[in-house]
């Protein structure tokens, strides 16, 4: 079957850095993304990662390895309202997208 | 509008009920979606549509229905809503980068079935 783990939840303190870290088992690989959803509101689009290595944006980063079915998401300097979930999603043989259950960010002053 | 709109924002509903959630983009979209997001779950693709006039089922279509007459609109209906059905709904579009183009959400309908 398919499926997409991360964490529950973390908690990591304002101005530290946190990594949240996503595995996934799919039919075929097309690509994995990242979102993030604040409490009550929409998921916006973080990052999209095909090929192996370090993608970069801000204070944002994505890894992915493809060879161990793995991917994490840096975050740097965290501020406050980086409080929210972050949502991994891989895309698969068939372009479908499979959903982790999204991992709830802490961030405690 | 400026992107996705969704309404209504949250309803209450009787089991048995008919229910038809709104949708509409301004974006020139071709693909929608339906997802569904409960509590400790990943977000769950109900219907979609890869362009006006066709519509194919996801992950969890039962019970659910769509159309897309044109490119704007892609309308959820529920024709007997069930307490299973309580949610948080969410209208999604991509553009034309392909398959690996970002989605772009609509705040979403908190639907309770009662």
């Amino acid at each position: 079957g398919q499926n997409i783990d991360q964490p529950t939840e973390m908690t990591a303190t304002e101005g530290a850095i946190v990594q949240i870290n996503c595995t996934y088992q799919t039919s075929g690989f097309n690509g994995l993304f990242w979102y993030q959803q604040h409490a009550g509101e929409a998921p916006t689009f973080l990052s999209y990662n095909v090929l192996d290595g370090l993608e970069e944006k801000g204070r944002f980063s994505s890894f992915l390895s493809r060879s161990k079915g793995y991917s994490y998401l840096l975050l740097k300097e965290l501020q406050m309202k980086d409080s929210a979930s972050y949502l991994c999603a891989g895309l698969d043989s068939n372009y479908q997208l499979i959903w982790g259950a999204g991992t709830k960010l802490i961030i405690k002053p | 509008i400026a992107g996705i709109t969704q309404a209504p924002t949250s309803q209450i509903l009787a089991a048995g009920r008919r229910m038809t959630l709104r949708c509409t983009q301004d974006m020139r979209h071709n693909a929608m979606y339906w997802y569904r997001q409960d509590l400790g779950l990943g977000l769950r693709l109900i219907h979609y549509s890869n362009t006006a006039g066709t519509t194919g089922k996801g992950e969890v279509p039962d019970g659910y229905s769509v159309s897309r007459a044109n490119t704007d609109d892609f309308p959820l209906t529920l024709a007997s809503a069930v307490p299973s059905q309580t949610s948080v709904y969410f209208c999604a579009s991509s553009g034309s980068g392909g398959h690996n183009s970002p989605l772009h959400f609509g705040n979403g309908t908190r639907l309770t079935v009662t």
